[in-house]
């Protein structure tokens, strides 16, 4: 199956920072999603980006899907971004295989 | 408000009882999941429903029993469960039938905790 690794792990920043998270997945993928789940379990879907760049207030991704990557990028960082950052991706009809996250704690 | 609810948020249950956790979408879609969510692991996937039926059942200790008694709600039946079976439950929905290339909207979770 697929493997999805995502860095950095851990990321501690100040409010106001900017932050990128990185997936780096090891096959073809026609789906794949970012997601944020907070201190208390939910997780929200940020993005469905198989190919290219969108943009939703302070956050970004880009996926370049011939080089195997996404990117998530966070500007001007707030409390309430804090919590855990996957990315998942699946291809045809593989199921959904998610990474393991990155842990953002922003500091007030 | 995902417009996907789970009940109830936290069950602290001993290894001989039965209980059952339960999701409910709001959103019109055609596929239900149930994934669990153990420290330090990624998400795993536990079974897949598309319209009513079982569709993919990921090795799953047959302790967890799914139903789906239509396309809004989304059982898992718990009995004889093991202390490592301490986890997040999520249940999640889509829009296609057993979507591999649509969104997936999440439940809060159950957290689970078997004595």
């Amino acid at each position: 199956g697929i493997q999805v690794e995502q860095s950095p792990p851990d990321l501690i920043l100040q409010e106001g920072a900017n932050s990128t998270l990185r997936c780096n997945f090891s096959d073809s993928v026609n789906n794949l999603q970012w997601f944020h789940q907070n201190p208390w379990g939910q997780l929200i879907n940020l993005f469905y980006i198989p190919s290219g760049t969108k943009q939703n207030g302070r956050l970004s991704a880009t996926t370049v899907a011939t080089e195997r990557y996404s990117l998530l990028y966070i500007s001007s960082s707030q409390t309430t971004d804090s919590g855990v950052y996957f990315c998942a991706v699946n291809f045809g009809n593989e199921k959904l295989t998610f990474g393991t996250g990155t842990r953002l704690t922003i500091i007030p | 408000e995902t417009g996907v609810t789970q009940t109830p948020r936290h069950l602290v249950m001993g290894m001989t009882n039965k209980k059952s956790l339960k999701c409910e979408q709001h959103l019109g879609h055609n596929a239900m999941y149930w994934y669990k969510q153990s420290a330090k692991k990624p998400l795993e996937l536990m079974f897949v429903y598309s319209l009513e039926e079982r569709v993919e059942n990921n090795s799953v200790p047959s302790r967890f029993s799914p139903e789906c008694p239509n396309s809004s709600h989304l059982f898992l039946h718990l009995h004889t469960l093991q202390p490592e079976d301490s986890a997040l439950y999520l249940c999640a929905s889509s829009q296609e039938p057993a979507g591999r290339t649509d969104t997936q909207y999440f439940g809060p979770g159950t957290r689970l905790t078997v004595l």
